[in-house]
This record gives structure tokens, C-alpha cells and sequence, in this order.
């Protein structure tokens, strides 16, 4: 089935560190979704980007949706402890005009204070 | 405005039973869509709900079915349970035309 393919798989930063992940597809996708998910807990949608080379901000929190629609990045900056936990990306397939998301393989923060 | 909401928490059940998860979604939400979390394949897309109707289907047999009823309210069956049923399972709401999904805390299934 589609795929997305999610970087790094994980990374242990220092505290105040600024953080970098991404996703890319062979496929065009019509949304791109980031969520971050606790221990126990479902995901938590963080940030919604809806058209290529739109850049949103959520706190320290920055999202870009790729030009070609095929990728998109999530950085953080200046990370805290309680940025600890998994991040996924989540993207709707251009073709799809349903609920259906396709979801990366999640990328792991630990952040040492 | 209250989240999405999913009973149980937790269950534990033996192979070869059957199971139902509940899902109340967001208060105006129409859809209603289910993933399965593991740790070897992710989260996985099973089905969507639109108007009491399955809009999509993933990649799932057909021990996995699902409805939804006139109050957007939604339950997803699992029967003969296999031991690699064992998982999380999610529920998300999304509001008409959106495709953000807001994603309930889950239910985690043990099958023993």
C-alpha cells in the first residue's frame, strides 16, 4: 500500500535544541498533518498544512508542505522535556476525497534537560 | 467542546471471541474513521464512516467490520479474534470537508 516515509526514526537532543524531522512520498498528497503522540494516549494534532509551499507556525512549532506535494518537514525549536514523544506525519492522498490518512512510521524525541 | 470519546480503555479477550469498540466523536462531526496501532506495521487505516455509511475501506479481512449510527456515533467489531489483533485502536472525527481528524485516546486490545 502507499507509504510514507518518515526521518529520522529517532533522536535524543539537549534540551534547548532545535529539532528537525520529515516525510516524503513517491505519491502527491492533498493535506499534510502532524501529530504528536504520548505514551497511552492517542495522537495529538499539531499542525494542518493544505497547500504546497504553505509554511505554518504553531508556537515553537513550524511546518512547510514541499512544492512537488510529495514531502513535508516539521521543526521545533528550542525543545523542552515535555517535547518527548513520537511524532508522526500523516498525509491525504491527492487522489482521495475521503477521510482516509496514510501515516509515517513516527520519528521518536527524547530530550535530555 | 468535548474530545472524542472511546469505551473501553482497555480489554483483554481470548482468541476465537469477538469484540466491539465504541466510539462517540466530536459533537457535530460526521465522519468517522478507524486505525489500528501496532509497533511492527504502525497505524493502519481500517474503515470510515460518513452518514451512518462506509465511505473507505483498508487492508483489512473481513473479521473487521463496523457501522455507525444516526448520532455520528460508532462501533467497529473485531470477530474471531487472532492473537495478532492485539493492538490500539483509534478512533478519529473529522467535521464535514475537513481533513483534520481528531483522534480519540483508544482503546488497547490484548488478545490472549
Amino acid at each position: 500500500g502507499q507509504q510514507l516515509n518518515q526521518s529520522p526514526q529517532s533522536m535524543f537532543i539537549q534540551e534547548g535544541e532545535d529539532v528537525s524531522m520529515n516525510c516524503t512520498s513517491s505519491s502527491i498528497f492533498n493535506t499534510w498533518l502532524w501529530y504528536k503522540q504520548d505514551p497511552g494516549e492517542g495522537p495529538v494534532l499539531l499542525i494542518a498544512l493544505y497547500k504546497a509551499g504553505e509554511l505554518t507556525s504553531n508556537g515553537r512549532l513550524t511546518a512547510q508542505f514541499g512544492i512537488t506535494r510529495k514531502d513535508s518537514f516539521l521543526n521545533i525549536s528550542a525543545s523542552i522535556p515535555s517535547d518527548v514523544g513520537i511524532y508522526f506525519c500523516a498525509g491525504q492522498l491527492g487522489s482521495s476525497n475521503t477521510g482516509k490518512l496514510i501515516f509515517g512510521q513516527g520519528t521518536t524525541l527524547q530530550v535530555k534537560p | 467542546k468535548a474530545g472524542v470519546t472511546q469505551t473501553p480503555r482497555y480489554l483483554i479477550k481470548t482468541r476465537g471471541q469477538q469484540v466491539t469498540l465504541s466510539c462517540s466523536p466530536i459533537s457535530g462531526h460526521r465522519s468517522v474513521s478507524w486505525y489500528q496501532q501496532t509497533p511492527g506495521q504502525g497505524l493502519q487505516f481500517l474503515f470510515e464512516y460518513f452518514s451512518e455509511t462506509q465511505r473507505n475501506k483498508g487492508n483489512f479481512p473481513g473479521r473487521f467490520s463496523g457501522r455507525q449510527f444516526s448520532n455520528s456515533r460508532s462501533e467497529m467489531n473485531v470477530s474471531t479474534l487472532e492473537l495478532g489483533d492485539s493492538a490500539l485502536y483509534l478512533c478519529a472525527s473529522s467535521g464535514t470537508g475537513l481533513t483534520e481528524a481528531f483522534f480519540g485516546q483508544g482503546t488497547r486490545l490484548t488478545v490472549v
